[in-house]
């Protein structure tokens, strides 16, 4: 069985800081993980993805993401945040030649002017 | 290509009446998502399809929910009769197949059940 947890389900952060939303996730075999963010009255949107290769993936708009094996995490970064930020985030994960991703409860990002 | 379309973008009805849901994957895309989000319980898969055939309904709720695809380029969820805790959002994705692709996500519908 595959299962992701997003600890917090909000998340608060002064425009021009850096923010971190956080993800970890358990599966069998190699993993595919997915940032995906919901705008409000919108569908899903895909930010980035890890398959293979470097541990850190860059996606839209200014964010990133680092895959850490050992503490089979996937934490979303940005250096500095905007306003426009705001939205919820979700991480997904597929693995173990599963075609359907398993979703996390999603993460509200409060991005203060 | 214009996304994953679903109609209509809100719907409102009374208890009790048949509703139902409409989606245009993105041609070429071999699998189907249907999904619901709700505030309590978040985003749940209810079924999806693989070139057209129902793989797993797991997810759907109770027999007042049914799904067709019945051509690669359209899908249907119907609630019969619906209730008023059916009231959601239900999303429709699709994928080109492969665990590798990201989910391609259709607007979705509001659902009000009065």
């Amino acid at each position: 069985a595959q299962s992701v947890a997003q600890p917090e389900d909000q998340v608060n952060v002064a425009e021009g800081n850096p923010l971190t939303v956080k993800c970890t996730y358990s599966v069998s075999g190699n993993p595919y993980l997915f940032w995906y963010v919901q705008y409000p009255n919108r569908g899903l949107q895909f930010l980035l993805k890890y398959i293979t290769g470097d541990n850190l993936v860059k996606g839209s708009y200014g964010f990133e993401a680092e895959f850490n094996k050992s503490q089979t995490s996937f934490h979303l970064k940005k250096p500095s945040a905007l306003v426009s930020d705001s939205a919820l985030y979700f991480c997904a994960v597929r693995g173990g030649g599963s075609y359907i991703p398993t979703f996390g409860r999603g993460t509200s990002l409060i991005v203060h002017p | 290509d214009a996304g994953v379309i679903q109609s209509p973008r809100h719907e409102v009805t009374e208890m009790g009446q048949e509703v139902t849901l409409r989606c245009k994957p993105i041609s070429g895309h071999d699998y189907l998502f249907w999904y619901r989000q709700t505030m309590m319980r978040g985003l749940e898969l209810l079924i999806y399809f693989n070139n057209n055939v129902p793989i797993d309904d797991s997810g759907m709720p109770e027999d007042r929910f049914s799904a067709k695809m019945p051509n690669a380029s359209f899908s249907t969820l119907k609630i019969q009769p619906s209730e008023p805790r059916d009231s959601a959002v239900y999303f429709c994705a699709s994928n080109p197949g492969g665990a590798s692709y990201e989910q391609y996500f259709g607007p979705g519908t509001r659902l009000t059940v009065t």
